[in-house]
């Protein structure tokens, strides 16, 4: 069954200090990894995608990693405004995408 | 200039009400899919359609009808709510299939539904 596994759940860092976000998944086939941030209130706005283990997108601070089990969105330097909860999600054959639980991240001044 | 869109953002209803989630994309896509997020923020998808066909139909109770009257547009009805409905709604898009063929989903801001 497709899985995906999102961790820490929370993460507190303080401004400047960089750190990485980990997704975990299982699929059978994998057709994209995508990674969404989402600000409270709001419905998750698109990052990233991935397609194949190797590949990295980079975007401001952002810069999301693939290998064939996992994906990392690592932070760097970050600033109070990447306060929010990053989703990662999985594409497979079965035509839906699967989300993780999200990780909640802090970032205090 | 809003890309994809819904209506209302917040609904507060009594059980055993009736009520409609609204849905717009003016993306020009081909796919709209309704999610459902719980109080954990687990995001788990509900339905989708591509150009007005039911594709994804996923283990949701029978009160719960989409309707798609053009490829722009997908509506939710619910009926006879009962107090686990009570979540936020999101309708997203894509320009073809996700997961079949990795295309990236554009969300809407979500409706807030509270059922009493």
């Amino acid at each position: 069954e497709d899985q995906v596994t999102q961790s820490p759940e929370a993460l507190r860092l303080q401004e400047g200090e960089s750190s990485s976000l980990n997704c975990s998944y299982t699929v059978s086939g994998l057709r994209g990894l995508f990674w969404y941030r989402q600000d409270p209130g709001k419905g998750p706005e698109f990052l990233f995608t991935l397609y194949s283990a190797g590949e990295e997108k980079e975007k401001e601070r952002l810069k999301a990693t693939l290998t064939k089990k996992e994906s990392f969105l690592h932070i760097t330097a970050p600033k109070p405004e990447d306060s929010a909860t990053y989703l990662c999600a999985v594409g497979g054959g079965a035509s839906k995408i699967i989300f993780g639980s999200g990780t909640r991240l802090s970032i205090r001044p | 200039d809003t890309a994809v869109s819904q209506t209302p953002k917040y609904l507060v209803t009594q059980m055993g009400n009736d009520k409609s989630i609204k849905c717009e994309q003016n993306l020009g896509h081909d796919t709209m899919y309704w999610y459902k997020q719980d109080s954990k923020k687990f995001l788990k998808i509900m339905f989708s359609y591509n150009n007005k066909e039911l594709i994804i139909n996923e283990t949701v109770p029978n009160r719960f009808s989409p309707k798609s009257p053009d490829k722009a547009h997908l509506n939710l009805h619910i009926n006879s709510l009962e107090l686990g409905d009570s979540a936020v709604y999101f309708c997203a898009s894509s320009q073809d299939l996700s997961g079949g063929s990795g295309e990236t989903q554009y969300f809407g801001p979500g409706t807030r539904l509270l059922v009493l």
